[in-house]
């Protein structure tokens, strides 16, 4: 079973390019995270969707959008990318109402 | 809104010694509990859960953890570590304020494991 898959798994970017991680699980699951990891900061949740059609903030939203683009799929984009936002991306899907989480392996990004 | 404190963010113990990892958290209504663990390069995967019922839960690996409500915690244990214990813990509450489960963590605690 894949469970949940991201890509890419690393990224370089430059100040002000765009890009889309995108996520993808495979458990039939409703709900989908994108959670960001800093050193000593734990993951901040960025954007979930509670369910396919909906999509809602998390603690750290600023500067990213996100698509829930059926049951399975839900990406993440960066319009202009800042150094800020250099971090581990994971994506997490769970059964609503459960919040037991099933991650992905994780896409490192970093900008420049 | 829930929270979640994890008490040190490193914790070194002895091949073979009591492992001890703390996590206190605060929430509004019954929270759901979780301990996460990632490995080096890895994505996390489940610990263990409390949901309801027994407050004493074992996960894999030998690990355990306690829910105690008069306290706020939720540590976790195990009584013998090993080598390949050492890696990033992660404590996490879920409750259904707002209507959704949705997770909150704690920093993390990274256990190192000496020979």
């Amino acid at each position: 079973n894949a469970g949940v898959t991201q890509t890419p798994k690393f990224q370089v970017l430059k100040t002000g390019q765009s890009m889309t991680l995108q996520c993808a699980q495979d458990m039939n699951h409703n709900s989908m995270y994108w959670y960001r990891q800093d050193p000593g900061m734990g993951l901040r949740l960025i954007y979930y969707s509670a369910s396919e059609g909906t999509t809602d903030k998390g603690e750290v939203p600023n500067g990213y959008n996100v698509s829930r683009l059926n049951k399975r799929e839900f990406s993440l984009r960066l319009e202009s990318a800042a150094p800020s936002q250099t971090s581990v991306y994971f994506c997490a899907s769970s059964v609503t109402y459960t919040g037991e989480l099933f991650f992905g392996e994780g896409s490192r990004l970093t900008v420049l | 809104a829930q929270s979640v404190t994890q008490l040190g963010s490193h914790v070194s113990v002895s091949e073979g010694a009591l492992v001890l990892l703390r996590c206190n958290y605060s929430s509004s209504v019954p929270p759901y509990l979780f301990w996460y663990v990632q490995y080096p390069n890895q994505g996390l995967q489940l610990l263990l859960k409390y949901t309801t019922g027994a407050t004493l839960v074992k996960g894999i690996n030998g690990f355990e953890a306690e829910f105690k409500k008069s306290e706020t915690s939720f540590h976790l244990t195990k009584p013998s570590a090993h080598m390949s214990d050492a890696a990033e813990y992660f404590c996490a509450v879920s409750d259904r304020e707002g209507g959704s489960y949705i997770p909150t963590f704690g920093r993390g605690t990274s256990l190192i494991v000496h020979p």
